[in-house]
């Protein structure tokens, strides 16, 4: 079945960076769009970010201003979110989730969340 | 962008009662909204997809209805297991939005 394992989450100093991971297994990773959204400590969730199956369209939330990229490695079925300048506003839960397509739609499935809390 | 304004914000429920929420768009997004529930400590779970589609796996008390700008999500028969929130989302353009949520709880 369709497993997402998110990682590279932690505490971090606000103006650095991270770089998160979700590797993917259960299905063909390769033809499916995958999305980044994240929720803030006691708050609603956010979408942050799509790529598309092959990774060549990368769309993202206007919010973000440029700090954040997508990226995919459909040899390693990986799945990427570089977070940079990073601010407190940005500390929250990020899930990656499969999209239902090849370019974005909805998310079918997601994984359990790697947590980022951004403090001094 | 679209903006789903989801109502109640809450709501507390005797199981065996029926649960309505409504999600309203900002502009019509013909049947391009989804649903998920989100236990604590859980990631969302798809309910509904395309207005009214049940995703699999999903009991068949929770149905969904609606096109263009208002839908409705309803639990015909709450159990205690249904204490969550729920989150309605939209796919029709980008940047993809979701609604405020709406937190129910069993009386």
């Amino acid at each position: 079945q369709v497993h997402l394992v998110e990682s590279g989450g932690g505490v971090v100093q606000p103006g650095r960076s991270l770089r998160l991971s979700c590797t993917a297994s259960g299905f063909t990773f390769s033809t499916y769009a995958m999305h980044w959204v994240r929720q803030a400590p006691g708050k609603g969730l956010e979408w942050v970010a799509v790529i598309s199956d092959d990774g060549n369209k990368k769309y993202y939330s206007d919010s973000l201003k440029g700090r954040f990229t997508i990226s995919r490695d459909n040899s390693k079925n990986m799945l990427y979110l570089q977070l940079n300048s990073l601010r407190v506003e940005d500390s929250a839960i990020y899930y990656c989730a499969r999209d239902v397509g090849k370019l974005w739609n909805y998310f079918d499935y997601g994984g359990q969340g790697t947590p980022v809390t951004v403090s001094s | 962008e679209i903006v789903l304004t989801q109502s109640p914000d809450f709501q507390s429920v005797t199981p065996g009662e029926k649960v309505t929420i409504t999600c309203r768009a900002s502009q019509s997004i013909s049947n391009a909204l989804h649903w998920y529930q989100q236990k604590p400590h859980q990631p969302p779970r798809l309910l509904i997809k395309i207005a009214s589609q049940s995703f699999s796996g999903v009991p068949s008390r929770f149905s969904g209805s609606g096109s263009g700008t208002e839908f409705t999500l309803t639990i015909n028969g709450l159990e205690a297991e249904d204490a969550a929130t729920y989150y309605c989302h939209q796919s029709s353009s980008l940047p993809l939005t979701f609604g405020g949520g709406t937190k129910v709880e069993i009386k």
